[in-house]
C-alpha cells in the first residue's frame, strides 16, 4: 500500500502570503496524484490532478509541482475562502487502491 | 448540471447492516467508474470502493472486503453500496464520487454525502 504523509499538519498564515504544502509517497506514484480542498461541512473539491494540471474552474493561484514521491501544492496569495484543510490523493495502483494523505489545515493566524 | 445524491444513511447497531444509494443526474452514468469515499468525524478521506462501468469490476479496502458490497444500476442511474457486519470504525459520512470532467483518475464530482453512525 502506498502512503502519503503531507506536512505540515496545520499551516497557521495571514491572507496574502504564499504557502506551500508539502505531500511525499512512500514510493513513486509517477504524476497520478491529485489535491484536494475541503471546507467544514463540504464534500472535497478537486483542485490538481496529474500533478500539476489545475482542475476546471480553480484560481490559478494555485499550483502544484513535483513526481515521483515528492509534490506540492502552492497557493501564491491566500484568500479568505482558501482557509480549510487540503488532501494528496494518488491514484497509480492498479487495480485501484486510491490513498490519501491525512491533510493539511490552513488557518487564519 | 452533474449531481450526485448520497441517501440511506443513519443510526445502525454493530453487527448490523444498511444500504446507501446514489443517484446521478445530468451525466452519462453508465459511461464511468463509480467510488465511494468515507470520514470519520474529525478524520481524513479513506477510499472505500470502486466499481467499473459495466460493474463487472468492483475493488474495496482491505478493511471491508467481505463485509461490504459496491453495486450499481445503470438503467437507474444508481450506485449503492451495502454495509454488513457494521462495526463503530465504520461511522463516518459517505460521499459517492467520480471521474468525468478531467484526465486520469482523480474525483472531480462529489455527493454532498450521507452519515453513517454505528451505535448500540
Amino acid at each position: 500500500e502506498i502512503v502519503l504523509t503531507q506536512s505540515p499538519a496545520t499551516l497557521s498564515v495571514s491572507p496574502g502570503e504564499r504557502v506551500t504544502l508539502t505531500c511525499r509517497a512512500s514510493q513513486s506514484v509517477s504524476s497520478n496524484l491529485a489535491w484536494y480542498q475541503q471546507k467544514p461541512g463540504q464534500a472535497p473539491r478537486l483542485l490538481i490532478y496529474g500533478a500539476f494540471e489545475r482542475a476546471t474552474g480553480i484560481p490559478a493561484r494555485f499550483s502544484g509541482s513535483g513526481s515521483g514521491t515528492e509534490f506540492t501544492l502552492s497557493i501564491s496569495s491566500l484568500q479568505s475562502e482558501d482557509f480549510a484543510v487540503y488532501y494528496c490523493q494518488q491514484y497509480s495502483n492498479w487495480p485501484p487502491m486510491y490513498t490519501f494523505g491525512q491533510g493539511t489545515k490552513v488557518e487564519i493566524k | 448540471e452533474m449531481q450526485l445524491v448520497e441517501s440511506g444513511g443513519g443510526l445502525a447497531q454493530p453487527g448490523g447492516s444498511l444500504r446507501l444509494s446514489c443517484a446521478a443526474s445530468e451525466f452519462s452514468f453508465s459511461s464511468y467508474w463509480m467510488n465511494w469515499v468515507r470520514q470519520a468525524p474529525g478524520k481524513g478521506l479513506e477510499w472505500v470502493a470502486s466499481i467499473k462501468e459495466n460493474g463487472s469490476e468492483k475493488y474495496y479496502v482491505d478493511s471491508v472486503k467481505g463485509r461490504f458490497t459496491i453495486s450499481r444500476d445503470n438503467a437507474k442511474k444508481s450506485l449503492s453500496l451495502q454495509m454488513r457486519s457494521l462495526r463503530a470504525e465504520d461511522t463516518a459520512v459517505y460521499f459517492c464520487a467520480t471521474k468525468i470532467l478531467e484526465p486520469g483518475d482523480a474525483f472531480d464530482i462529489w455527493g454532498r454525502g450521507t452519515m453513517v453512525t454505528v451505535s448500540s
